[in-house]
């Protein structure tokens, strides 16, 4: 059974970096892509990035000098991490498969 | 970056009722490979997205068959028939067909 689960700070300080963790079960990632979207509160979805099962990766390009990801294949984990973290960036970060499976989502607020 | 642009944004509807929601592209969302890959994903209250339907009109696991998806190109449809009240929730269009991916802003669907 495919299942992602996000981890992370519920609280970060503006200016900071975030670093949040997805988890996953049921699939390597040697084989599936895995992608983050965001949803600031109210809405809609903001598609962040994509590591790919190979390894590389691709970024939007309105977050691409703030963000990145990576994953440790043996431990079943995606990273994500995006610095200079502003008011704006508070949001509902998800890690999904890239539309089919999608984690539960880990709300993020930046505030000091 | 490809504009997805949905109508109408919100929809009262009575149970039993059928309904249907337009996405439109600002670019074709044919890939080189002759695919369409144009998505539907519910957003049910407080939950992650759902995938409904992947490539126009591909009913994703489980999904009922009151879903369906029509549309090529640049202009498609998500129908539903027979509205059930756990069909409320956000509607979003989604294309993964050129970087970066991007989605509706979303169709709210209530009970009247």
């Amino acid at each position: 059974q495919v299942q992602l689960k996000e981890s992370g700070p519920g609280l970060v300080q503006p200016s900071q970096t975030l670093s949040l963790t997805c988890t996953v079960a049921g699939f390597s990632l040697t084989s599936y892509n895995v992608h983050w979207v965001r949803q600031p509160p109210g809405k809609g979805l903001e598609w962040m990035g994509v590591i790919w099962n190979t390894g590389g990766t691709r970024y939007n390009s309105a977050l691409k000098s703030r963000l990145s990801i990576s994953k440790d294949t043996s431990k079943s984990q995606v990273f994500l991490k995006m610095n200079s973290l502003q008011t704006e960036d508070t949001a509902t970060y998800y890690c999904t498969t890239g539309i089919g499976y999608w984690g539960q989502g880990v709300m993020v607020t930046v505030s000091s | 970056d490809v504009v997805m642009t949905q109508t109408p944004p919100s929809l009262s509807v009575a149970i039993g009722q059928s309904v249907s929601i337009s996405c439109k592209s600002s670019q074709s969302l044919v890939y080189s490979d002759g695919k369409t890959y144009l998505h539907w994903l519910l957003q049910s209250p407080g939950r992650s997205p759902k995938r409904l339907i992947y490539q126009v009109s591909n009913l994703g696991s489980g999904v009922p068959d009151r879903f369906s998806g029509t549309g090529s190109q640049k202009d498609f449809t998500l129908k539903i028939s027979r509205v059930e009240a756990e069909d409320l929730g956000v509607y979003y269009c989604a294309q993964t067909t050129h970087f970066p991916y991007t989605f509706g802003a979303g169709t709210k669907l209530e009970l009247k």
